[in-house]
């Protein structure tokens, strides 16, 4: 089955710790992406990246990092220096990142900081 | 700047009433393409359609059609004789071809409630 998982679905932290996220992805697709989703409102991008080891920041990225050593994976790290780290991030992917391609998502990572 | 603006924050509908979502967007490119998703409580997002800007036709699949006019910058989308399975956030998004800002923007979102 193709597609898209991010593990875990729920993460707790404690507050002041970095903590990664996990995206893969079997689509054979070039482009990758990390948004956040908090209640009420829409998707905002964190990073994006269309080819291995190459990636930009999107509108929010502040206090986050990722890496893309392998075009199957895109982890996203949460750093302490997130403020409100506490949301749904998502996780999505499309053929070579062009602006008419479609972006597939991943099921999400609720994480929340105690 | 591109931006997508859904006015409708919430609807509630009972079972088998027509509901139509609105998406209003603002570009300056020529070409463009938008996006409708629905993210169902489940979390993740399923992409429902794609028109590009010189595709001014309506589309219909099955009980959901959608209504681009160029005119009124909007983007609508009608779900017929609704189901409670419809029950979700729709998400409408606008991505630009050359202007080189973020790929893909999106609005924030409509919950529909289908009430049995």
């Amino acid at each position: 089955d193709g597609g898209i998982t991010q593990s875990p679905k729920y993460l707790f932290r404690k507050e002041g710790q970095n903590v990664t996220l996990s995206c893969e992805q079997n689509l054979n697709h070039d482009a990758m992406y990390w948004y956040r989703q908090d209640p009420g409102q829409g998707l905002r991008l964190i990073y994006y990246s269309q080819i291995v080891n190459d990636f930009q920041k999107g509108d929010i990225a502040e206090g986050y990092s990722v890496s893309r050593e392998k075009k199957e994976s895109f982890p996203l790290t949460v750093t302490s220096a997130q403020k409100n780290p506490t949301a749904f991030y998502l996780c999505a992917s499309s053929i070579d990142g062009r602006a008419a391609d479609t972006q597939y998502f991943g099921p999400g990572t609720r994480l929340t900081v105690l | 700047a591109q931006k997508v603006t859904q006015a409708q924050t919430e609807i509630s509908v009972v079972e088998k009433e027509d509901v139509t979502l609105d998406c209003v967007y603002e570009t300056r490119d020529t070409t463009y393409y938008l996006f409708w998703y629905k993210q169902p409580p489940s979390g993740e997002l399923v992409f429902l359609i794609r028109r590009n800007s010189f595709d001014e036709q309506n589309e219909i699949s099955g009980r959901y059609s959608w209504n681009f006019q160029k005119s009124t910058s909007s983007f609508n989308f009608t779900i017929t004789a609704s189901q409670v399975v419809d029950s979700a956030v729709y998400f409408c998004a606008l991505s630009e071809a050359y202007s080189g800002n973020t790929p893909l923007v999106f609005g924030k979102g409509t919950r529909l409630s289908v009430i049995a």
